[in-house]
């Protein structure tokens, strides 16, 4: 079965620094990975999806991610952090079947002025 | 589009009570998932519908819990009898359907956030 690890529950930066959000993921075919992303008191948002083609995948707000397959990892960046990126962060991987997605335990972001 | 819709957004009810949460999905997607999410446990997926058939229910916790898509407009997850350690939020989330094709996206509401004391 597919299943994420988001290395960190919390990670904390200051404003204008390089965020990096980890994810490493198992899956026994070539996984279909996404990152979402939840403001307070809010549903999840699709940031970025990797699904076949370019492993450097670019999403909303700045935000990119690269598959590395040799890693078995998806991690999350963006050159320089916003205030408006407080949130919290959640890797997927899609299942075999493709229907359903399975989520990792999340990262919340913190950005210090 | 108006986006997955959830009502209600938050509610406070007694231990024993039955909890009725209700989802609206997109128009047109045709696969809908009931997901719950906890400080202690992240989030979980309870069940999925595919054409308002339910398709997997085992991330259902207990009897207490159960779920309906009477149609292809509108969902339901019923709790009966509510139990403090229900407390969660609740996210309803619609999909167009088949992913391996076309790599879609999962839509999420905004989630109902229950609360049992």
């Amino acid at each position: 079965a597919q299943s994420v690890t988001q290395l960190g529950s919390h990670v904390s930066v200051s404003e204008g620094a390089l965020v990096l959000l980890r994810c490493n993921y198992s899956s026994s075919v070539p996984p279909y990975l996404f990152w979402y992303v939840q403001y307070p008191n809010q549903g999840l948002q699709l940031l970025l999806k990797y699904t076949t083609g370019a492993t450097l995948v670019k999403g909303i707000n700045g935000f990119e991610a690269e598959f590395k397959k040799s890693e078995t990892s998806f991690h999350l960046t963006k050159p320089s952090a916003h205030m408006s990126d407080a949130a919290e962060y959640f890797c997927a991987v899609l299942n075999n079947a493709g229907n359903m997605l399975t989520f990792g335990g999340g990262t919340r972001l913190m950005v210090k002025p | 589009d108006a986006g997955v819709i959830q009502s209600p957004r938050h509610e406070v009810t007694e231990m024993g009570q039955e909890v009725t949460l209700r989802c609206k999905p997109i128009s047109g997607h045709n696969s809908l998932f009931w997901y719950r999410q906890t400080m202690m446990r992240g989030l979980e997926l309870l069940i999925y519908f595919n054409n308002n058939v339910p398709i997997d229910d085992s991330g259902m916790p207990e009897d207490r819990f159960s779920a309906k898509m009477p149609n292809a407009s509108f969902s339901t997850l019923k709790i009966q009898p509510s139990e403090p350690r229900d407390s969660a939020v609740y996210f309803c989330a619609s999909s167009p359907g088949s992913w391996f094709s076309s790599g879609n996206t999962i839509y999420f509401g905004e989630g109902s956030w229950l609360t049992v004391v």
